[in-house]
């Protein structure tokens, strides 16, 4: 079993709709990344949360640690933020992170 | 904005060979990571380095790879012997502060290791 499982794995939406991706983790983590993987390959941290909810422009990331899950939304959805989301556990007292393999989304205009 | 920056872009090498993959921190970060994604698959830790020596490292991370900190700005990742599935996308990163101290890692483009 995966430590952190993401869902949906691929996503398609219209320009304009609230988007959600779902991240799970198994393990005990200090911290959550989400990052952003461009279609060339470069990634970008989003957000690095370990409590509550983060906002940033159009989007939101929040984590309940109780549950061991986080979710990334996108309100109004556009185009270019067609990318691969991926969530990262960061394990206490060190620097290893675990990822998920990522959800592919697709807006179309 | 300050970034990490990685060369090249992309490499390609033949089996055997040795491969030196170079990262430039943020100058006033402290911490440094490696990781890989093979096509297709998961981004995976490889290593995390500070104060001029490892931190942590996976079990990816065998006598055949090595890191580096050369000078004050290079960051290197060395593969001694290439195999083809060393093959992959590999990203350097970099933060001010450890992960338990809450502090965010910044990606580099990463470099594309053709192995043939």
């Amino acid at each position: 079993k995966n430590e952190v499982e993401q869902s949906p794995q691929n996503l398609t939406a219209q320009e304009g709709e609230f988007i959600t991706i779902n991240c799970s983790y198994s393990v005990g983590i200090s911290a959550l990344h989400w990052l952003q993987q461009h279609p060339g390959g470069g990634i970008v941290s989003l957000f690095m949360l370990s409590s509550g909810k983060k906002k940033h422009g159009r989007l939101i990331a929040t984590i309940n640690i109780q549950e061991k899950h986080s979710s990334l939304h996108i309100t109004a959805s556009h185009p270019r933020d067609s990318a691969v989301y991926i969530c990262a556990a960061l394990i206490p007292f060190g620097n290893d992170m675990r990822f998920g393999a990522g959800t592919r989304l697709t807006v179309k205009p | 904005e300050p970034e990490v920056t990685q060369t090249p872009s992309h490499q390609v090498t033949q089996m055997g060979q040795e491969v030196i993959l170079r990262c430039v921190p943020i100058s006033n970060h402290l911490y440094f990571y490696w990781y890989r994604q093979i096509l297709g698959q998961k981004v995976e830790f490889l290593v995390s380095f500070y104060n001029n020596e490892i931190s942590e490292k996976s079990e990816i991370f065998d006598d055949q790879f090595s890191v580096e900190r050369p000078d004050g700005s290079n960051f290197t990742l060395k593969i001694r012997s290439t195999k083809l599935e060393d093959s992959a996308m590999y990203f350097c990163a970099s933060s001010e502060g450890g992960g338990t101290s809450g502090y965010e890692q910044y990606f580099g483009p990463g470099t594309r290791l053709t192995v043939t």
